[in-house]
């Protein structure tokens, strides 16, 4: 499975879009890109998932960049809920297991 | 309405013992999981099992042990040979390139 690369932690305003990077430059082309949150002391909460398209649903948008080493989780409108720790992880299709990595830790600031 | 079940919420265990931790799904998944997940760390796989009667160890199995004898259901046991079993324990599923569903876990603490 390939591995990702986050960064550690990164702060966003209240009502701002909140950007959040991810590195898959090993990424095979049947592997598909995830990502999860996880607030504190919870189970993870999927978001959304692409293997080549930009995706969007009411949660969020996934931008995967045209070589697919990269990809950009948009949160359009942060809140102060969306604090949590993100995940983003490549998956073999059709049932491969999630590798989860140490994730990238949002603040939303008022 | 479909879930994944995890219980107990807490548990305390004496050093030396086994537990066993529950793992039911609601959701007709095919695949089910394990993980770990120490204080500040990311989840780290123990187990996995993608069809009923089998499964295979993640990267952290040694100490552990599972079974899959019903679809719905995937128990973890801890056992003694787990040497660091103060952790918070989280229970998986998913069917197809769906995400994963998970449980809200269970915390262990080794009294």
């Amino acid at each position: 499975d390939a591995k990702t690369t986050q960064p550690p932690s990164m702060d966003c305003a209240e009502g701002r879009a909140a950007n959040l990077p991810c590195n898959h430059s090993t990424i095979s082309g049947n592997e598909y890109v995830y990502w999860y949150r996880q607030i504190h002391s919870q189970g993870p909460q999927y978001i959304i998932h692409g293997l080549k398209n930009n995706e969007t649903n009411e949660m969020a948008s996934l931008i995967i960049t045209e070589d697919r080493k990269s990809s950009t989780l948009i949160l359009p409108h942060a809140t102060l809920r969306d604090t949590a720790v993100y995940y983003c992880i490549v998956r073999l299709p059709p049932g491969g297991k999630l590798i989860f990595g140490q994730g990238t830790e949002l603040s939303v600031k008022p | 309405d479909g879930g994944i079940t995890q219980s107990p919420k807490y548990l305390f265990r004496k050093e030396g013992q086994n537990v066993t931790l529950s793992c039911e799904q609601n959701l007709n998944h095919d695949a089910m999981y394990w993980y770990r997940q120490d204080p500040g760390q990311g989840l780290r796989l123990i187990y996995y099992s993608q069809i009923v009667n089998d499964f295979q160890k993640g990267d952290i199995a040694e100490g552990y042990s599972v079974s899959r004898e019903k679809k719905e259901s995937f128990p973890l046991t801890v056992t003694s040979a787990q040497k660091n079993p103060t952790a918070f324990y989280l229970c998986a599923s998913s069917r197809g390139q769906i995400g994963y569903t998970f449980g809200s876990g269970t915390r262990l603490t080794v009294v």
